[in-house]
């Protein structure tokens, strides 16, 4: 299976910071990553998709880059509906994995 | 809109059999090229991807859970259904089912996902 490996798992921020979460794939997976967002007692809703694509209706302060094994997710102004719990998705190859999630608080 | 809906018994016996249903709405299951999966998710933890149904019969297993896994399809009611065998409180999370875009043409990625629904295993 590809490990997908998500730094950090906790990120302390405030209200308009400009905020980077990391993950790293255990092997290439090419651009085949996606990113998630979950709000606590719903289900994760895509935000990005082929690693750096933004899902519609998704707000443009969320961006994705990277290929390979590194991708990043990045927030340019966080919002207060966006400190929640945030996943990568590899969908290179079978069985699909996630990262194990990166907790976004307020400070 | 498409919308997925979960359904079955929230509390199942250790060694029994899991059953939830997936109903889709906005949408038809055998339509679109899309894959129908179960996604589910530890309390407090990270997400599991557990398989799909695709093409109204082509499946695939997380091999971790393959050999007690099946997913199935009622075209007639536009819904698909998962059955876990011989759970353990290992088994005890919150099912999701989803619909994911081929990555062909639309680049991939799960796009509707149901509300989850809450299965404890215990005697």
């Amino acid at each position: 299976d590809i490990q997908m490996t998500q730094s950090p798992s906790t990120l302390s921020a405030s209200i308009g910071d400009r905020v980077t979460i990391t993950c790293r794939a255990s092997q290439t997976i090419g651009s085949w990553l996606a990113w998630y967002q979950q709000k606590p007692g719903k289900a994760p809703k895509l935000l990005i998709y082929k690693a750096s694509s933004l899902e519609s209706g998704v707000p443009s302060r969320f961006s994705g880059s990277g290929s390979g094994t590194e991708f990043t997710l990045t927030i340019s102004s966080l919002q207060p509906d966006d400190f929640v719990t945030y996943y990568c998705q590899q969908y290179n190859g079978y069985p699909w994995t996630f990262g194990q999630g990166t907790k976004v608080e307020i400070k | 809109q498409v919308q997925l809906q979960e359904s079955g018994p929230g509390l199942v016996k250790p060694s029994q059999t899991l059953s939830l249903t997936c109903t889709v709405s906005g949408g038809s299951i055998s339509s679109g090229g899309y894959y129908w999966s179960w996604i589910r998710q530890h309390p407090g933890k990270g997400l599991e991807w557990i398989g799909y149904l695709y093409n109204s019969g082509s499946t695939y297993y997380n091999p971790s859970l393959k050999s007690r896994v099946t997913i199935s399809v009622d075209t007639s009611k536009n819904q698909f259904s998962l059955e876990l065998s011989s759970v353990t409180a290992a088994d005890t999370a919150i099912y999701y089912c989803a619909r994911e875009r081929p990555r062909g043409t639309t680049k991939g990625g799960f796009d509707y996902w149901g509300q989850g629904a809450l299965v404890t295993v215990s005697s």
